[in-house]
């Protein structure tokens, strides 16, 4: 069966500091990858995703940028945070478009 | 484009009694709806989907939703609420490649 993992759990940067969230699915090839960002109250947000290796699409410009090195591990990444990224990250899979995404358990980034 | 609209961020339902939380969307193709359920800082869990076959679709824990297109409707419905249904909802919908739109979600409150 497939499984999605996303590390850390939780996260606590100061102002300007990088960052790097990593997802890896397993069990599967070629899924779509996607990273939601979900604010206090809020809803989702698509940040990214993708439909297989280097190929990255943005949804919204922002402070962030994400890569995915290999068939089934995505990196979410900043150089400098701000204290507007603070949020509960989420990742997602896909077997193909128009499917269920499954997603993972989600950081919690917090930003002082 | 795709969007959703969930009405009330907030519902709040006796044990015992139907919960009914309300999704409507829009779409310029023929939509595919899903119903997610989040508990506390945990990742979503589908709930159930439409994919254009039976238009009434029933979900795990009870849970059902029934496509109406003349309403441009896909409301979630469960006859009889429990205690661990307390969780926050979100309706979402695709129709082109790769991407979901959420709503903004519904939490569900269930008192004794």
């Amino acid at each position: 069966s497939q499984t999605i993992h996303q590390w850390p759990a939780t996260l606590v940067q100061p102002v300007g500091s990088p960052l790097s969230l990593e997802c890896t699915v397993e069990g599967t090839s070629n899924p779509n990858l996607y990273w939601y960002r979900q604010a206090a109250g809020r809803g989702l947000q698509l940040l990214f995703y993708s439909v297989g290796i280097g190929q990255i699409s943005s949804e919204v410009p922002q402070n962030l940028s994400a890569s995915r090195p290999q068939d089934r591990q995505f990196i979410l990444s900043s150089k400098k945070l701000l204290l507007s990224d603070s949020g509960f990250y989420l990742c997602a899979w896909s077997p193909v478009p128009n499917q269920p995404q499954h997603f993972g358990d989600g950081t919690r980034l917090s930003i002082l | 484009a795709q969007s959703v609209t969930q009405l009330g961020s907030h519902v709040s339902v006796s044990e015992g009694a139907l919960v009914l939380l309300r999704c409507n969307y829009s779409s310029s193709v023929p939509p595919y709806l899903f119903w997610y359920v989040q508990y506390p800082n945990q990742g979503l869990q589908l709930l159930l989907k439409y994919t254009s076959a039976a238009t009434l679709v029933k979900g795990i824990n009870g849970f059902e939703a029934e496509f109406k297109k003349s309403e441009t409707s896909f409301h979630l419905t469960k006859p009889s609420a429990h205690m661990s249904d307390a969780a926050e909802y979100f309706c979402a919908v695709t129709g082109t490649a790769s991407k979901l739109t959420f709503g903004t979600g519904t939490r569900l409150q269930v008192t004794l």
